[in-house]
């Protein structure tokens, strides 16, 4: 079982509508969860990051966790053509001793918003 | 934000070459510099993580004599690809980081394209 888990897609939704993307992950000890959008060719940029059950809003993007279901999500509101992407999930794995943990990155759903 | 960046963008060398990608904070001294690969169509594999002054700390799989990581500076790190072949083509891209919260946001490199002949 792969520990981050994503739909590759392509999800595609009309200009305006809320586009929502879905990440599981297998770590119960993860402790962090992002969401980056890539463009192709590109590097990943974070949109934003979420550590609590429940939902986090920043402007047009909502992330929601859950960790009992081991469930992270992410909506976008209003969605954009400019939004059409890649949006990859990552899981924060942990410490290493005393430098930083790691990021496991899911394959990413890619994101097609139509005009 | 933080600002990362890597050079070269782009690289194309032939078979049995050796390829060096530098990575650079230039706003923050990064504690912490990490190495992904991504191949067209994958995921960000993460290769190796650096701390400034000690020996990179290599993921399962990853060969430690053929990419070698260089993290000589708080600013600077760097992957060398040692003879390097056409499966080695790839995107490669660093982050940095500092801080320990268990909720570090690391700040990604542009990338560079290593194509091998």
């Amino acid at each position: 079982q792969k520990e981050v888990e994503q739909n590759s897609g392509p999800l595609s939704v009309p200009e305006g509508a809320i586009a929502s993307l879905n990440c599981t992950y297998s770590d119960r000890g993860s402790q962090s969860f992002f969401w980056y959008r890539q463009y192709s060719g590109k590097s990943p940029e974070l949109i934003m990051f979420i550590y609590s059950n429940g939902d986090k809003e920043d402007g047009r993007f909502t992330a929601q966790l859950n960790k009992a279901s081991q469930y992270v999500s992410l909506l976008i509101r209003d969605s954009q053509p400019s939004d059409s992407a890649t949006y990859l999930c990552a899981a924060l794995k942990g410490y290493y001793g005393g430098s930083q943990g790691n990021l496991i990155f899911g394959k990413g759903t890619k994101l097609s918003v139509k005009p | 934000g933080a600002v990362v960046s890597q050079h070269p963008s782009r690289v194309i060398c032939k078979s049995g070459t050796s390829v060096k990608i530098e990575c650079r904070s230039l706003d923050f001294q990064a504690t912490t510099m990490f190495w992904y690969r991504q191949f067209p169509k994958q995921s960000l594999m993460l290769m190796a993580t650096s701390n400034e002054g000690s020996k990179a700390t290599y993921e399962q799989g990853v060969e430690k004599d053929k990419f070698l990581i260089n993290h000589a500076s708080l600013t600077l790190s760097t992957l060398t690809v040692t003879s390097a072949h056409p499966e080695d083509s790839s995107f490669y891209i660093c982050s940095a980081t500092w801080g320990d919260s268990s909720y570090n946001e690391q700040f990604f490199g542009p990338g560079t394209r290593l194509t091998v002949l």
